[in-house]
């Protein structure tokens, strides 16, 4: 059962413009959300988080918009750099446990 | 601040050998995960530490792995005899205990990439 969903595997945008990624889950329990960043060889990096009492939380070039209702969540990253290329992963948790469940990733390439 | 340090990067073996991987967290950080990624998946947790004890090793296939955290520091994660889909990345993590501000952020190593002949 996959509790945290990223439905495209891929994702291309040219440098300058907007990267929206998606993310939705099933488990009503989820009451934090957070983004990370993996480039090749390297382990994931935190990218930016939010707590289900939000539905927006900004950190520079990051936006994350939390849809409680709809249970999806989005980044959002303006403007897209080509450092930005790599794959992002949504991850969920909840009932103050520390476990995190992850999504599949998307692979987000910037094109110059 | 000195990263999650794993070891090592890379490990080729037969299938039913035996393989280790190691791993040193964060200095001062209660709170340790090991998680396997299979290739085009999510990472996938297989067991949390707090401190040195065990609080979520419900997907750890027991019957062949196993993991210890002495002196609740270093960790090591052991698979015994190995099977082909054995073969991911084996990531550490690490994070501050709870009711620490940033308790739900945990910080990734490199990960050790295994592969299962």
């Amino acid at each position: 059962d996959q509790q945290v969903k990223q439905n495209s595997p891929s994702l291309s945008v040219q440098e300058g413009r907007i990267s929206i990624l998606n993310c939705d889950y099933t488990n009503s329990m989820f009451d934090y959300f957070l983004w990370y960043k993996k480039y090749p060889a390297e382990g994931p990096t935190f990218l930016i988080s939010i707590s289900s009492i939000k539905d927006k939380n900004e950190d520079g070039r990051f936006t994350v918009f939390l849809n409680k209702s709809a249970k999806h969540l989005s980044l959002h990253i303006v403007p897209s750099q080509p450092g930005d290329s790599a794959v992002y992963f949504c991850a969920a948790s909840g009932q103050g446990a520390q476990k995190l469940v992850f999504g599949q990733g998307t692979r987000l390439t910037i094109n110059p | 601040e000195a990263g999650v340090a794993q070891s090592p990067r890379y490990k080729i073996i037969e299938k039913r050998q035996s393989v280790a991987f190691w791993c040193n967290p964060i200095s001062g950080h209660a709170t340790l995960y090991w998680y396997q990624q299979i290739l085009g998946q999510g990472p996938k947790l297989l067991i949390q530490f707090q401190n040195n004890g065990v609080v979520d090793d419900s997907q750890l296939p027991k019957d062949r792995f196993s993991a210890e955290r002495l002196k609740g520091v270093d960790s090591t994660l052991k698979i015994q005899p190995a099977k082909l889909e054995d073969s991911a990345v084996y990531l550490c993590a690490s994070s501050e205990g709870p009711g620490t501000a940033s308790y739900n952020e945990q910080f990734f190593g490199p990960g050790t990439r295994l592969t299962v002949l």
